[in-house]
């Protein structure tokens, strides 16, 4: 669905690099989501933003930071990947009044 | 941490057979969703039911929600072959809260 999307669609990079993931969506939906997902399991939130001012941490918020540039952009910084990091990497959109999530393809990161 | 068990881990049937996954929580709720994830794929909402509510139909999906034992079920019914996927639970604690706290899911293959 290209209603949210996410570049890159698949990075490697080395450890102690900074690098940012990006999620756009058009579906004009004030809440975004970052998740993780390691094989074999469930996703992880790491941020979410209910409007352009207002970001929160979720489970796993250490050694990632976020940027909400606009209602439509929503971007995850890893500071200095390591690569415990290595995972894939979702982005979701719902909207204020229902609990339903929108997920982007994801991020498949691969950290050296 | 994750919130939800899921059971199986992994099950694989024969087309046209119906499939029982299993979601088990520790907190209270406000609803519980299941999402789908074809392989290295984003997830795509198929259903939610209510705290206050033990049953609900969408096709061929039918799901329950037993919250004294805190635990749901999603069945598929009349599995076909493109059904294989990762099915996901996931729980809402608070009223629209947006901090979905996911399963580690369940793998199901479906043998045409």
């Amino acid at each position: 669905d290209a209603d949210v999307t996410q570049t890159p669609r698949n990075r490697i990079t080395k450890t102690g690099k900074r690098i940012m993931l990006e999620c756009s969506q058009t579906k004009g939906h004030d809440r975004m989501y970052w998740y993780r997902q390691d094989p074999g399991l469930g996703l992880q939130l790491i941020y979410y933003s209910f409007d352009v001012k207002d970001i929160n941490k979720g489970e796993i918020s250490d050694g990632y930071s976020v940027s909400r540039q606009a209602q439509a952009k929503f971007s995850l910084s890893l500071e200095s990947a390591i690569p415990n990091q290595t995972a894939l990497y979702f982005c979701a959109t719902s909207h204020e009044n229902q609990e339903t999530q929108y997920f982007g393809p994801g991020t498949r990161l691969l950290v050296l | 941490s994750q919130q939800g068990e899921e059971d199986p881990q992994a099950l694989s049937i024969q087309e046209g057979e119906n499939a029982t996954m299993n979601c088990s929580y520790k907190t209270s709720i406000n609803n519980l969703q299941w999402y789908r994830q074809n392989s290295g794929r984003g997830l795509v909402h198929l259903i939610l039911i209510r705290s206050n509510e033990r049953e609900k139909h969408s096709g061929r999906l039918r799901v329950t929600l037993d919250t004294s034992k805190k635990s749901s079920s999603l069945l598929i019914t009349a599995s076909r072959a493109a059904d294989t996927a990762s099915y996901f639970c996931a729980t809402d604690r608070s009223s629209n809260t947006g901090k979905l706290i996911f399963g580690q899911g369940t793998t199901l293959q479906v043998k045409p």
